[in-house]
């Protein structure tokens, strides 16, 4: 069964500093990987995923993921951090397969602080 | 604009009661899912929809019944049997159920014990 691991709980950054938010994951064969973010009382919103090709993803609001297939890990990135980037982030995986459903497995989230 | 609407934004539930929670859709996506939000716990899968007037329980269906009966709307009753129904509640749609593409989420229903 495929998992996620978010081993922060929380991340401070001050503004203007780069930011990393770690995920590592569990699947047999390969992943479709992404990365959603949540401001209080609101849903999900899509930032980026990958899917094959290139391990650099861009997405959206200046994010990015760099996904390493041999450490399993699709880490989410960003060169200078904002204040309105603070919400929670969360990873998941679900195995590329043609047949039958395949749940979306959410990590446990990682919250973003960004101090001014 | 196209989106997921959920209502209502906040619900009670008193003691022995069924509780509707409404989710409509206009991106005319084929599947459709519930998840329930707990703090500390990720998010929860609890029914799926793949097409009209089909659904399987996903892995915390106790407690919970849905139906599909029209391609935009996907209800989600949260019965007497949930005993512990406090939770965010989330209802995503996708276009298709095996498609890489992202699952779009409404902005949520928050139930709580009166």
């Amino acid at each position: 069964a495929q998992s996620v691991a978010q081993p922060e709980d929380q991340v401070n950054v001050a503004e203007g500093n780069p930011l990393t938010v770690k995920c590592t994951y569990s699947v047999s064969g390969n992943p479709y990987l992404f990365w959603y973010v949540q401001y209080p009382n609101r849903g999900l919103q899509f930032l980026l995923k990958y899917i094959t090709g290139d391990n650099l993803v861009k997405g959206s609001y200046g994010f990015e993921a760099e996904f390493n297939k041999s450490q399993t890990s699709f880490h989410l990135k960003k060169p200078s951090a904002l204040v309105s980037d603070s919400a929670l982030y969360f990873c998941a995986v679900r195995p590329l397969r043609n047949t039958g459903f395949q749940k979306l497995v959410f990590g446990t989230g990682t919250r973003l602080l960004v101090s001014p | 604009d196209g989106g997921i609407t959920q209502s209502p934004k906040y619900l009670f539930r008193k003691e022995g009661q069924n509780v509707t929670l409404s989710c409509e859709q206009n991106l005319n996506h084929d599947a459709m899912y519930w998840y329930r939000q707990d703090p500390g716990q990720g998010l929860r899968l609890i029914y799926y929809s793949q097409i009209v007037n089909d659904f399987q329980k996903g892995d915390i269906a106790e407690g919970y019944s849905v139906s599909r009966e029209k391609k935009e709307s996907f209800p989600l009753t949260v019965t007497s049997a949930q005993k512990n129904p406090t939770a965010f509640y989330l209802c995503a749609s996708s276009i298709r159920r095996d498609s890489n593409q992202p699952q779009h989420f409404g902005d949520g229903t928050r139930l709580s014990i009166l």
